[in-house]
């Protein structure tokens, strides 16, 4: 069962726009959040990503927002660009996996339209 | 960031024959890595964990006879598609994980896209 769960499965904001992408999680401890970019035809871009003890973090246009009580955390893209048009995957790492595997949600296809 | 090489982008092959696919962590040396799989439209499907000097660990459902894997090196692992068929048409990704447990961070390579006639 997928342990991640993201949402919407697509988005299609205006240049300049503001785009959100949520995921939550549930009953597994993790104690890494990633979120990843992907071009078509290209593999995984690692984008942003926060720590449990954080309840925010800002790279440039990207911002991840973390609520621990409620599972949750999101991606916001600021000042949306056509360039960022891609899709998102938001993933997780359960604190007991000794491999460091990552649980990935399902992907949003974000379009930016000019 | 990091880099990780994955060589061939694309492969087109016959039906019954085996492919290999390289994935090399350029500048940093990397213990583990893993394979996954990509269905268009879907998330990545973790396929197996290579770890350097050991066998390596199918997922469950992932054919261990069919998908050979290899991590001779702490830069190189290899995928080997053994007698592939149709089916096994996909985007294949490795990626390369860093550092120690506490601020390991997985890199991907850009992709192979294998194509079985």
């Amino acid at each position: 069962q997928q342990q991640v769960k993201q949402s919407p499965q697509s988005l299609i904001v205006q240049k300049g726009g503001i785009s959100i992408i949520n995921c939550a999680y549930e009953n597994t401890a993790f104690d890494y959040f990633p979120w990843y970019q992907q071009f078509p035809g290209k593999g995984p871009a690692l984008l942003i990503a926060i720590r449990p003890d954080v309840s925010e973090k800002k790279e440039g246009r990207f911002t991840i927002s973390f609520n621990k009580s409620a599972k949750q955390f999101s991606l916001h893209i600021m000042d949306s660009q056509p360039g960022d048009s891609a899709t998102y995957f938001c993933a997780a790492r359960p604190t007991l996996d000794s491999w460091g595997k990552l649980q990935f949600g399902a992907g949003t296809q974000v379009v930016v339209t000019p | 960031g990091a880099v990780v090489s994955q060589h061939p982008s694309w492969v087109i092959c016959k039906s019954g024959t085996s492919v290999k696919i390289e994935c090399r962590s350029l500048d940093f040396q990397a213990t583990t890595m893993f394979w996954y799989r990509q269905f268009p439209k879907q998330s990545l499907m973790l396929m197996a964990t290579s770890n350097e000097g050991s066998k390596a660990t199918y997922e469950q459902g992932v054919e261990k006879d069919k998908f050979l894997i290899n991590h001779a090196s702490l830069t190189l692992s290899t995928l080997t598609v053994t007698s592939a068929h149709p089916e096994d048409s996909s985007f294949y990704i490795c990626s390369a994980r860093t550092g120690v447990r506490a601020k390991n961070i997985q890199y991907f390579g850009a992709g192979t896209r294998l194509s079985v006639l």
